[in-house]
């Protein structure tokens, strides 16, 4: 069982804005600790896309976007792309394993 | 731009050990972190474990008895040894590299499939 909690699944049309969460505790987000984003395409190992809470490595598009309030936080999409379709995933650190935690993942679908 | 490589066997018995290495190319390992991350099938990653370029080792609790990470300063290779596996290892292993205990993995391996069974 994942210690970041994610949904499922989010899905939306084209063009739209979708918004994926990841709920943690006190020894990890909410300790202050960033927060990191991953995109998953099947078969294919993550690819960081989010670090840091907010930013985004060099060649990611502006659609992506990340935030953290408390001991959660938010990846949103806005102008849904049907190349978006994909696992995504969140990664803190956490102060009581010292060591990295996940979120059990969020399947997006375009519609 | 770093490339890792994760490489060893496709397939392990129950109770035995299963092996990987992690080969680095066009980068030094000294100065970073480097991570073992699993993720079975249809499931969510698993951190295994970490080996800093100095030596020193973090674990996952859950792995602490059965495994054990190194290095290879000579082939560029960072290892892996899990013990006495069972059905429930099998997974994508990959490996990672990072700035930071606490900062994001911002070079993968392509992942290796090992799966435990007779």
């Amino acid at each position: 069982q994942s210690v970041l909690t994610q949904p499922p699944s989010v899905s939306g049309a084209p063009g739209q804005r979708v918004t994926i969460s990841c709920t943690g505790n006190s020894s990890n987000i909410g300790a202050g600790y960033h927060v990191n984003w991953y995109q998953q395409l099947p078969g294919t190992a993550p690819k960081l896309l989010i670090y840091g809470d907010s930013s985004r490595p060099s060649g990611v598009p502006d659609r992506f976007s990340g935030s953290k309030s408390g001991s959660s936080a938010s990846l949103a999409i806005t102008g849904l792309q049907a190349e978006d379709e994909a696992d995504y995933c969140c990664q803190s650190y956490d102060s009581s394993l010292s060591g990295s935690v996940f979120g059990s993942g969020t399947t997006v679908t375009v519609l | 731009q770093v490339q890792l490589q994760e490489s060893g066997p496709g397939l392990v018995k129950p109770a035995e050990t299963l092996s990987l290495a992690c080969s680095v190319s066009a980068g030094s390992m000294s100065g970073h972190y480097w991570s073992w991350i699993r993720q079975p099938a249809g499931k969510g990653l698993e951190w295994i474990g970490r080996f800093f370029s100095s030596g020193s080792t973090n674990y996952n609790p859950s792995f602490k008895s059965r495994v054990t990470m190194s290095v290879d300063a000579s082939k560029n290779q960072f290892l892996m040894s899990l013990r006495s596996v069972t059905a429930a290892d099998t997974a994508v292993y990959y490996c990672a590299r990072h700035s930071s205990p606490h900062t994001s993995f911002d070079y993968w391996g392509q992942g290796i499939l090992v799966t435990v069974s007779s």
